[in-house]
């Protein structure tokens, strides 16, 4: 098992610009998330995802948009980046939620100019 | 703003315990984490304890849960240098995860 993949692992972009973090995971979870981790704020919930078809939002998904068309993908989209939005990106997988094991991907470093 | 709160800093001498401290907000929660996260790579889940729970104990880590006043600690015993690290206190709240700013532990050999 490759676990959770993220790519890429670092991306610079413009003010404006928009793009796509991606996620995946080969452990057939249900659960997903994605995390963005700020000096000193630990790690903010952006969106999550029960299942194919399921997502909903966290406590910090304003610029961000989320699919998840099948069980293994959950794509991040950030529609036109703000420098705000300058952070480390996680992606996390589990096979259900509460007392699971929650597997973080090695996140996406975005830096907002 | 932060519903979990955690100290910033510990230092400790290799070989002694370490206790990590958080304080949570909400009665609801169902399930407290602790991660680990060492530089560079994502979050680890270290333990978790059910919210009925007072304490959990695995191998040379200890969990203790106040429920009555919200409070969660994580004891490490006999320090090691490999234990430096940021520790991560979070609560469950349904789907929704809260996590602290994370305690930035520094084992001195």
């Amino acid at each position: 098992n490759a676990g959770v993949t993220q790519t890429p692992k670092f991306q610079v972009l413009k003010t404006g610009q928009s793009m796509t973090l991606q996620c995946a995971q080969d452990m057939n979870h249900e659960y997903m998330s994605w995390y963005r981790q700020d000096p000193g704020m630990g790690l903010r919930l952006i969106h999550y995802s029960v299942g194919a078809g399921i997502t909903d939002q966290g406590e910090v998904p304003n610029g961000y948009n989320v699919s998840r068309s099948t069980t293994e993908d959950f794509p991040l989209r950030l529609l036109s980046a703000a420098p705000s939005q300058t952070s480390v990106y996680f992606c996390a997988s589990s096979y259900s939620f509460g007392g699971e094991t929650q597997y973080f991907g090695p996140g996406t470093r975005l830096l907002v100019l | 703003g932060e519903d979990v709160e955690q100290s910033l800093f510990l230092s400790v001498r290799e070989g002694d315990s370490s206790v990590i401290n958080c304080t949570y907000t909400d009665s609801s929660s169902t399930y407290l984490y602790w991660y680990k996260q060492e530089p560079g790579a994502g979050l680890q889940l270290l333990t978790y304890i059910f919210s009925n729970m007072d304490m959990k104990q695995d191998q040379r880590l200890t969990v203790l849960l106040n429920k009555k006043d919200k409070h969660l600690s994580l004891r490490i015993a006999d320090t090691q240098t490999g234990d430096s690290a940021i520790y991560f206190c979070a609560e469950s709240i349904g789907y929704d995860m809260r996590f602290g700013a994370g305690t930035r532990l520094t084992v001195k050999p």
